[in-house]
C-alpha cells in the first residue's frame, strides 16, 4: 500500500526567509503524481504545487518549488520569501494511477508558522 | 464563479444518530469525492461518485454512504455514530475522475459526535 509521510509536525520561519518542508512515500508504481496542498484556518484545501513523476523537472510556483528525488522517494517543498499569509497547515499527497487511481494518499501535515 | 459549497459548516450529534452532510460542486464539474479529517491529521479517501454511481471506495465501513443527483451535488450520510466519526469532512470536485488531483476543495463540515 502507498504511504506518504511528513516527519516535520511544526516548522518556524522569519518573514522574508526560506523554508524547506519535508515529504517521503512509499509505492511501487512507476506512474503516479505528488501534490503539496495548504489548508489555513479557513480549512480549505488549496492546492500549491503538482509534479508528475515522469517529469524530471522540478516543478516551480512563483515562490513555491519542489525538490523530486524519484529513486529517494523523497518530494520537499521550498517556500521562497515566505510571507505571513504563508501560514497553515502543509499536506503532502499522492496519487497512482494504478492500485490507488481516484483518491489521494495524504501525509499528516505539517503546521508551518511565519514570524513577523 | 462559485466554487465547492458544503452544508452545514458545523453539527454536533449524539452517539447512535445519523447525519446527512450536502456538497455542491464546482460550476462545471461532474465528479464529487468525499474526504474525512479528524483532528490533527491528515485526509482520508471515503469514496467518490461519478455520473451517479459510486466510483472509488476507501476503507470505511457501510455505516457511510453516499449519492449523488442528477446536478451533480452529492450527500453523504453516516448512520449510527459513533464518538470516532467526530472530524472535518471535505468534499471535494473535479472534472472526470482523475487521477492528477485536479481537485477543489470546499470548507468542509465540521462533525462532533457527543
Amino acid at each position: 500500500a502507498q504511504t506518504v509521510t511528513q516527519s516535520q509536525p511544526e516548522m518556524s520561519v522569519q518573514e522574508a526567509e526560506t523554508v524547506t518542508l519535508s515529504c517521503t512515500y512509499d509505492t511501487s508504481e512507476s506512474d503516479y503524481y505528488l501534490f503539496w496542498y495548504k489548508q489555513p484556518p479557513s480549512r480549505q484545501m488549496i492546492l500549491v504545487i503538482r509534479q508528475e513523476a515522469y517529469k524530471q523537472q522540478n516543478a516551480t510556483e512563483n515562490r513555491f518549488s519542489v525538490n523530486f528525488q524519484k529513486a529517494a522517494k523523497s518530494f520537499s517543498l521550498k517556500i521562497s520569501d515566505s510571507q505571513l499569509g504563508d501560514a497553515a497547515m502543509y499536506f503532502c499527497a499522492y496519487t497512482g494511477t494504478v492500485d490507488s487511481n481516484y483518491q489521494l494518499i495524504w501525509g499528516a501535515g505539517t503546521k508551518l508558522i511565519i514570524k513577523p | 464563479d462559485a466554487g465547492v459549497t458544503q452544508s452545514p459548516t458545523h453539527l454536533i450529534k449524539t452517539r447512535g444518530q445519523q447525519v446527512t452532510l450536502r456538497c455542491s460542486p464546482k460550476s462545471g464539474h461532474d465528479t464529487v469525492s468525499w474526504y474525512q479529517q479528524a483532528l490533527g491529521q491528515g485526509p482520508q479517501f471515503i469514496f467518490q461518485y461519478y455520473e451517479e454511481e459510486e466510483r472509488q471506495r476507501g476503507n470505511f465501513p457501510d455505516r457511510f454512504s453516499g449519492h449523488q443527483f442528477p446536478n451533480y451535488s452529492s450527500e453523504l450520510n453516516v448512520n449510527a455514530l459513533l464518538l470516532g466519526d467526530s472530524a472535518l469532512y471535505l468534499c471535494a470536485s473535479s472534472i472526470l475522475p482523475t487521477v492528477t488531483g485536479e481537485l477543489f476543495f470546499g470548507e468542509g463540515s465540521r462533525l462532533t459526535v457527543l
